[in-house]
């Protein structure tokens, strides 16, 4: 079992505010770093798929980047909007097994 | 454009009871996954399959049997259901590791309640 840590658990924000999560993972034999939101009553989507250090991905207003070295991935979101309340979690596959590791997630509220 | 489709949507069950849930995926991927989410934890996989055919363990098993008869069915069996089986279940789908072509697709979630 690996351990993948988000932080914070949980952020509570005003609209218009930019915010930003960790997620950490084991350094080594690292494969990808996956990213995921999760809105309430619904399935979680794909938001990223990491796979290079120093690698940045940018999708509208919420991007990542990604340091394989130390073993962290940033999510930045640009001028928080109330849409954007979700749980964000990141996933750490294990090639050889192809297994997903989870982290607990980060429950953004974004008040308007 | 269904995706990957799970039933039920929600289930309540009594201590000793058995259950099937089903995933079924219409993307032709060969990877198919059974998670539980608890409050406070992460996604935890149960078991997963790689193929038709195939299955194994993951993190947390025990209570838990599943069959992938078909390719793009992936069934979640409780032979005896145990309130700590109380939870929302996930079934997910991907293609095989290749690079970015490998995340995963989930189902809308099963809540199922073990009283």
């Amino acid at each position: 079992i690996l351990n993948v840590e988000q932080s914070p658990q949980s952020l509570h924000v005003q609209e218009g505010d930019s915010t930003n999560f960790t997620c950490s993972f084991p350094s080594s034999n690292f494969y990808a770093l996956h990213w995921y939101r999760w809105e309430t009553a619904k399935s979680p989507e794909a938001l990223f798929v990491m796979t290079l250090n120093g690698d940045e991905k940018k999708k509208g207003r919420i991007s990542a980047t990604l340091n394989t070295k130390e073993g962290y991935s940033y999510l930045y979101i640009k001028g928080s909007q109330p849409e954007d309340s979700a749980t964000y979690l990141c996933a750490f596959p294990k090639y050889n097994f192809n297994k997903f590791y989870f982290g607990s997630g980060t429950k953004l509220n974004v008040k308007p | 454009n269904a995706g990957v489709t799970q039933t039920p949507k929600f289930r309540v069950l009594k201590t000793g009871q058995s259950m099937t849930l089903l995933c079924a995926q219409d993307m032709n991927h060969e990877y198919m996954y059974w998670y539980r989410q608890d409050p406070g934890m992460g996604l935890r996989l149960i078991h997963y399959s790689v193929g038709e055919g195939t299955t194994a363990k993951g993190e947390v098993p025990d209570g838990y049997n599943v069959s992938r008869l078909k390719k793009q069915n992936f069934l979640l069996g409780l032979e005896s259901a145990a309130p700590s089986q109380t939870s929302v279940y996930f079934c997910a789908s991907s293609y095989p590791l290749t690079g970015e072509n490998e995340k995963l697709f989930f189902g809308s979630g099963t809540q199922l309640s073990v009283l």
